[in-house]
């Protein structure tokens, strides 16, 4: 099955500063990638995706990047403000697998004031 | 958020005792999931639905089980808790490919 592994587990910037979180899949047959942002308390919420046929997608100051050759993606976040701090999930699909998603670990960022 | 519903939100059992979770959505959607998320391990698929009465497991479905006789309703049971299965439960719902997140259940075993 898929195997997803996110890199860091922590992440502290200052305010301004931009972040970038890391993850890696394990099945070329995973074509979907969302990033999903928790904050304490409150249920994961989807911030972007990233579609296999697509290299690259921008919100405003998230970004998702995708690299199917070395089976990597990662969120982009620019212009860092305090309430970017939460939790963020990366996940892969594959198109056979029902809609599961497997996710990974996720990384706790802190934007600090 | 999507019309998605989890009840209880807060339960405290004892060990041993059956436990059942409800989801239930107003969108119409064809799957349906249920998550356990714990300190360090992420969100792990428990099981999973395709549709009326069809059903999988997941990575982590020792001691649940699921029915859903409705497309509206996903029902997670625990069978006789145990204390490993203290967490948060999240229930989620797919058309296809995103997926839409439940607020949760917090589920303490004794």
């Amino acid at each position: 099955g898929e195997n997803v592994e996110q890199h860091p587990s922590t992440l502290s910037v200052q305010e301004g500063d931009s972040a970038v979180i890391k993850c890696t899949y394990s099945d070329s047959a995973s074509n979907y990638f969302p990033w999903y942002k928790q904050e304490l308390g409150k249920r994961p919420q989807l911030i972007i995706d990233i579609r296999s046929n697509v290299g690259e997608k921008k919100d405003q100051r998230i970004a998702v990047t995708l690299n199917k050759t070395a089976k990597h993606f990662s969120l982009h976040i620019t212009e860092t403000q305090p309430e970017d701090s939460a939790v963020y999930f990366c996940a892969a699909q594959e198109e056979t697998s029902g809609s599961r998603l497997t996710f990974g670990e996720g990384t706790q960022l802190t934007v600090n004031p | 958020d999507a019309g998605i519903t989890q009840s209880p939100r807060h339960k405290v059992t004892e060990t041993g005792t059956p436990v059942t979770l409800r989801c239930h959505q107003t969108e119409n959607h064809r799957y349906m999931y249920w998550y356990r998320q714990d300190p360090g391990h992420g969100l792990r698929l428990i099981h999973y639905s395709y549709g009326v009465k069809d059903t999988d497991k997941g990575e982590v479905s020792d001691g649940y089980s699921v029915s859903r006789s409705k497309t509206e309703d996903f029902l997670l049971t625990l069978e006789s808790a145990t204390s490993s299965q203290t967490s948060v439960y999240f229930c989620a719902i797919s058309d296809l490919e995103t997926q839409y997140f439940g607020p949760g259940t917090r589920l303490l075993v004794l």
